[in-house]
């Protein structure tokens, strides 16, 4: 099962920021927080990883609290080929290869 | 770099029939993975490869599934006596072990059982 609890939709206006919160509160230590997206009919799309920093690259920021049991992907500019099921995933480096998808968030970017 | 490749990318089969798909993966890329994803769902993890190596299997590899990666490169994954209930997208994906845990994904291949 996942270990991880996200919103089945949400929408946002195009331009604006796009904050995906997830639930994960029975993080382990060395569980690592990895966000994919998976757009229509395509395969999922890695997006970020963290461990507990905060993490910013070309696509999106991870933040993630300090209890680690919650995080926020965030979408700065949002655009509607950002429209997408976008999934929260804990896994520890190490350990399983294998990615626990849970249901993810529809994120539905409108004009 | 050109991605993970998947052939083919669409399939349609009758019931009790067999089918193979087959997953080229990036190239140096030593670990390849096997999903399943049926619809409204996220994808379910099937099995893992790691050079030639079947490391890790899912209970969801019934023993009508089989997957082979023969020399480390390209996989194929066979469904014998296909039923209704295999309709699903088949997603390949593949990482190097560099990758921090990224996986990249293919485009999938969506088998349809009549």
């Amino acid at each position: 099962d996942a270990k991880t609890t996200q919103p089945p939709s949400m929408d946002c206006a195009e331009g604006r920021a796009a904050n995906l919160p997830c639930n994960h509160s029975t993080i382990s230590g060395n569980e690592y927080v990895y966000w994919y997206r998976q757009i229509h009919s395509q395969g999922p799309q890695y997006i970020i990883h963290g461990l507990k920093n905060n993490e910013t690259n070309e696509m999106a920021s991870l933040i993630i609290t300090e209890d680690r049991k919650s995080s926020t992907l965030i979408l700065p500019h949002a655009t509607l080929r950002d429209t997408a099921v976008y999934y929260c995933i804990v896994r520890a480096q190490g350990g399983s290869e294998k990615l626990v998808f849970g249901k993810g968030t529809k994120l539905t970017v409108n004009p | 770099d050109t991605g993970v490749s998947q052939d083919p990318r669409h399939k349609i089969t009758k019931r009790g029939q067999n089918v193979t798909f087959r997953c080229d993966p990036i190239s140096e890329h030593n670990r390849l993975y096997w999903y399943r994803q049926t619809l409204g769902q996220g994808p379910e993890f099937l099995t893992y490869f790691q050079n030639e190596a079947q490391l890790e299997k899912s209970r969801l590899l019934s023993d009508r599934f089989s997957a082979e990666r023969p020399k480390g490169s390209f996989s194929t994954l066979e469904i014998q006596r296909t039923e209704q209930g295999d309709s699903a997208m088949y997603l390949c994906a593949s990482s190097h072990r560099s990758s921090g845990g990224k996986q990249y994904f293919g485009p999938g291949t969506r088998l349809t059982v009549l």
